[in-house]
């Protein structure tokens, strides 16, 4: 079955360091990946898109890259911040437009 | 633009009691989804709508669960009878075609006693 991983013990970053979050999957050729960002109480927030033949994005500070041969895309916060603590959730998209979901990973990023 | 609506925010309800949770889209979203959030779980897609029909309703856990969306500006997700086990936070998210992105509600987080 299609498996999206995602680490599942909380991330704890110093701040000013960059944070390297990773999403895995099986069985499961997504055309694109996504990364969204969840706050305690909201609904998930998007931040990047990124397709298979890209093999890396960039906003501001965020990056994502995407490794085919790896089955594995990487979520990179450089100059990290106490606000950027949160979940960030990984997904890949199917031809109808449907998400499957990582269960997220906790980002700490300490003062 | 509002973004996506949710109502009510959060609901606490007996077992046994019908909930109906609501949802608006963004204006001109072609897309609507329900999914249900809890720990153990995470994210699950409920069902998905296109064009206002439903599309994929295989996440719906079982038939006390419902989901309509009479017009292109309302959803609603309905259980009945609902169960502790229902217990979650259930967002709502419109998606246009056109684009690649979903764009969530704040949830709604039911609680059954």
């Amino acid at each position: 079955s299609q498996k999206i991983e995602q680490n599942s013990e909380a991330l704890n970053i110093q701040e000013g360091k960059t944070a390297t979050l990773t999403c895995n999957y099986t069985n499961y050729s997504p055309a694109y990946l996504q990364w969204y960002r969840q706050d305690p109480g909201r609904g998930p927030v998007f931040l990047l898109l990124i397709r298979e033949n890209e093999k890396e994005k960039r906003k501001e500070r965020l990056k994502v890259t995407f490794d085919t041969t790896l089955k594995q895309s990487l979520f990179h916060i450089t100059a990290s911040q106490p606000a950027d603590s949160a979940t960030y959730l990984c997904a890949w998209t199917d031809s109808n437009y449907q998400l499957i979901w990582g269960a997220g990973t906790k980002l700490i990023i300490k003062p | 633009d509002a973004g996506v609506i949710q109502s009510p925010r959060h609901e606490v309800t007996e077992m046994g009691q019908e909930v109906t949770l609501r949802c608006k889209p963004i204006s001109g979203h072609n897309s609507l989804f329900w999914y249900r959030q809890t720990m153990m779980r995470g994210l699950e897609l409920l069902i998905y709508f296109n064009n206002n029909v439903p599309i994929d309703d295989s996440g719906m856990p079982e038939d006390r669960f419902s989901a309509k969306m009479p017009n292109a500006s309302f959803s609603t997700l309905k259980i009945q009878p609902s169960e502790p086990r229902d217990s979650a936070v259930y967002f709502c998210a419109s998606f246009e075609l056109a684009g690649d992105t979903q764009y969530f509600g704040p949830g709604t987080r039911l609680t059954v006693l």
